[in-house]
């Protein structure tokens, strides 16, 4: 079946900083990736999805894009804040036809003041 | 709209006991999941349904788990005993149909979160 693999936290940075986590994935043909969010004491949500290649999805200021070519989607900020102190967590449907998801094991960051 | 509804939000409970968490899905969403959140085993599906019907429960850690689905508009996972180890945040999840490869979003409660004493 379908995987993704993101690289492991704890991420720290300062106000302002830029953000990138990491995500590469192993899938048969072309499907729909997707970056989830859970801030503290929350369930998990949509944060932002690609749907075909070269897509970028983007939502409160993260982006992500779909390369096909280095089977990547990794989620970058420009400036993160305090309030993005979260787990970010990748994901892809689990197979062809799959009505289920697939997640990595999660990215937790801190921003700090 | 009302997202997922899950209670109780905070179980604790001492080993031995039955623990019921119930969850009411999105209205009109055709699948159902239930997932298990530790800091060691992160995020973990444990069943899901298709229109009440149970698709996949291998995620099921053994017999004292049991799930159903008596209806569109609720679900129950229940563990009976429950044991220290089961102490977790258990999510339930809503999605309509995905279209082959592209998926569609899940969409989850904000949680429960249990405490085996």
């Amino acid at each position: 079946g379908n995987s993704v693999t993101q690289m492991e936290g704890p991420v720290t940075l300062s106000e302002e900083a830029f953000l990138t986590i990491n995500c590469t994935y192993t899938a048969t043909g072309y499907p729909s990736l997707f970056w989830y969010v859970q801030y503290p004491g929350e369930g998990l949500q949509l944060l932002l999805k690609a749907t075909k290649a070269d897509d970028k999805g983007s939502n409160k200021g993260f982006e992500a894009t779909y390369r096909k070519e280095t089977t990547s989607f990794h989620l970058e900020k420009g400036s993160v804040q305090v309030s993005d102190s979260a787990v970010y967590f990748c994901a892809l449907p689990s197979g062809a036809g799959s009505y289920q998801l697939t997640f990595g094991k999660g990215t937790k960051l801190s921003v700090i003041p | 709209d009302a997202g997922v509804i899950q209670s109780p939000r905070h179980e604790v409970t001492e080993m031995g006991q039955e623990v019921t968490l119930r969850c009411k899905p999105i209205s009109g969403h055709d699948y159902l999941f239930w997932y298990r959140q530790t800091m060691m085993r992160g995020l973990e599906l444990l069943i899901y349904f298709n229109n009440n019907v149970p698709i996949d429960d291998s995620g099921m850690p053994e017999d004292r788990f049991s799930a159903k689905m008596p209806n569109a508009s609720f679900s129950t996972l229940k563990i009976q005993p429950s044991e220290p180890r089961d102490s977790a945040v258990y999510f339930c999840a809503s999605s309509l149909p995905g279209q082959g490869l592209r998926g569609n979003t899940i969409y989850f409660g904000e949680g429960s979160w249990l405490t085996v004493v």
